[in-house]
């Protein structure tokens, strides 16, 4: 079956440590996205990816980084500069950035710090 | 820049009863429209989509919305729920300006519906 998955579900992270949370599609889509939920705040974009080796900022990405080696994988690493970083992190992929695109979202990732 | 206001932040209703989740949007350019369902500690599912054409999409599982551009909305609605129905629904927005288009969400209507 095709889609996205991210891994793991629940992530406990102590203060001052970095993390990564995996997300892999096998869609062959163009473009992945990772997005931040909070409650009551909606979905808020961290950084996007339009192609290999190439990604950009969203809305609030201070305190994170991503990487895009392959077409299928945009991890992303919350690190210890994030000063909230308790959320629930969805990542997400289509097939290109044009507007019109559906985008395709996996089960998420809940992290907590302790 | 767009945004999206989804002014109800919970809606509870009976089983079998109508709902409407109002959605309304603000952009300065053509725009497309999206519902996206998300059920507990799950991913964003979309409902519907409007792109162009005719204003009335519909989903297969009886959701309807219409896209009124005069109103600048795009408010989802239901002849008659179903317990399945309970979740949280986001409206979207996105464009084709620039060289990168992505969605912007409002911050969701959490639908419960009871017996």
């Amino acid at each position: 079956d095709g889609g996205i998955t991210q891994s793991p579900k629940y992530l406990f992270r102590k203060e001052g440590q970095n993390v990564t949370l995996s997300c892999e599609q096998n869609l062959n889509h163009d473009a992945m996205y990772w997005y931040r939920q909070d409650p009551g705040q909606g979905l808020r974009l961290i950084y996007y990816s339009q192609i290999v080796n190439d990604f950009q900022k969203g809305d609030i990405a201070e305190g994170y980084s991503v990487s895009r080696e392959k077409k299928e994988s945009f991890p992303l690493t919350v690190t210890s500069a994030q000063k909230n970083p308790t959320a629930f992190y969805l990542c997400a992929s289509s097939d290109s950035l044009r507007g019109n695109t559906e985008a395709f979202f996996g089960q998420g990732t809940r992290l907590t710090v302790v | 820049a767009q945004s999206v206001t989804q002014l109800d932040s919970q809606v509870p209703v009976f089983e079998e009863a109508p709902v409407e989740l109002r959605c309304n949007y603000s952009s300065s350019v053509s725009v497309y429209l999206f519902w996206y369902v998300q059920y507990p500690n799950q991913g964003l599912q979309l409902l519907l989509k409007y792109l162009s054409g005719s204003t009335l999409v519909e989903s297969i599982n009886g959701f309807e919305a219409e896209f009124n551009k005069s109103q600048t909305s795009f408010h989802l609605r239901k002849p008659s729920v179903h317990i399945s129905d309970t979740a949280e629904y986001f409206c979207a927005v996105s464009d084709d300006t620039g060289t990168a288009s992505k969605l912007t969400f409002g911050t969701g209507t959490r639908l419960q519906v009871t017996l």
